[in-house]
């Protein structure tokens, strides 16, 4: 079936340690994206990438670094220099270009700073 | 730049009650809406999508959604409801982002939603 995959679900980081969220969808899909999630805030953009070898900030990118090497693979690094890493975080993608369409996300990775 | 506002941070339903949650939206032009289920700990789905077209739009699992231009409002509504709707619901609002593939979307704080039996 396709469908995003993100792995791993928990993570926990301890403090100045970087950490890398993966990302992978057989969706054939474009666009990428990265969210993150506070309760109470709804979903906030850190990164997101059109094509291979391409991205851009979102809204909340500081702390944040991401690779697109391969169409179906956008990893998340949470460095150290973000200062509270702790949420929820979402990837989803987006078919090529059109009416804009709706995103399909993973499951999610609950990253905890420990 | 575009905004979505989700008045009831938090509702509570008996099971068989009608339901509407409320969601405003802040965009120049014409919008493109959504609204998104999300279950504890897992990502969201896509209950339904307003491009264009009918104001009145339906989606899955009993819900449904109206555009009003005059009111930019996309609220969701469903006639009875059941202990497993109980979940967080999103409302957004996308846009492309340049001349690209990307989308921009921009999602209200949420409404949980909790159904009494």
């Amino acid at each position: 079936d396709g469908g995003i995959t993100q792995s791993p679900k928990y993570l926990f980081r301890k403090e100045g340690q970087n950490v890398t969220l993966s990302c992978e969808q057989n969706l054939n899909h474009d666009a990428m994206y990265w969210y993150r999630q506070d309760p109470g805030q709804g979903l906030r953009l850190i990164y997101y990438s059109q094509i291979v070898n391409d991205f851009q900030k979102g809204d909340i990118a500081e702390g944040y670094s991401v690779s697109r090497e391969k169409k179906e693979s956008f990893p998340l690094t949470v460095t150290s220099a973000q200062k509270n890493p702790t949420a929820f975080y979402l990837c989803a993608s987006t078919p090529d270009r059109g009416p804009v369409t709706e995103a399909f996300f993973g499951q999610g990775t609950r990253l905890t700073v420990v | 730049a575009q905004s979505v506002t989700q008045p009831d941070i938090h509702i509570t339903v008996s099971e068989g009650a009608s339901l509407e949650l409320r969601c405003n939206y802040s965009y120049g032009a014409t919008p493109y809406l959504f609204w998104y289920v999300q279950s504890p700990g897992q990502g969201l789905q896509l209950l339904l999508k307003y491009f264009s077209g009918d104001t009145l739009v339906q989606g899955i699992k009993g819900f449904e959604a109206e555009f009003k231009r005059s009111q930019s409002s996309f609220n969701l509504r469903k006639p009875s409801v059941h202990w497993s709707d109980a979940a967080e619901y999103f409302c957004a609002v996308g846009v492309h982002i340049s001349s690209g593939s990307a989308r921009q979307l921009t999602f209200g704080s949420g409404t949980q939603l909790t159904v009494l039996p």
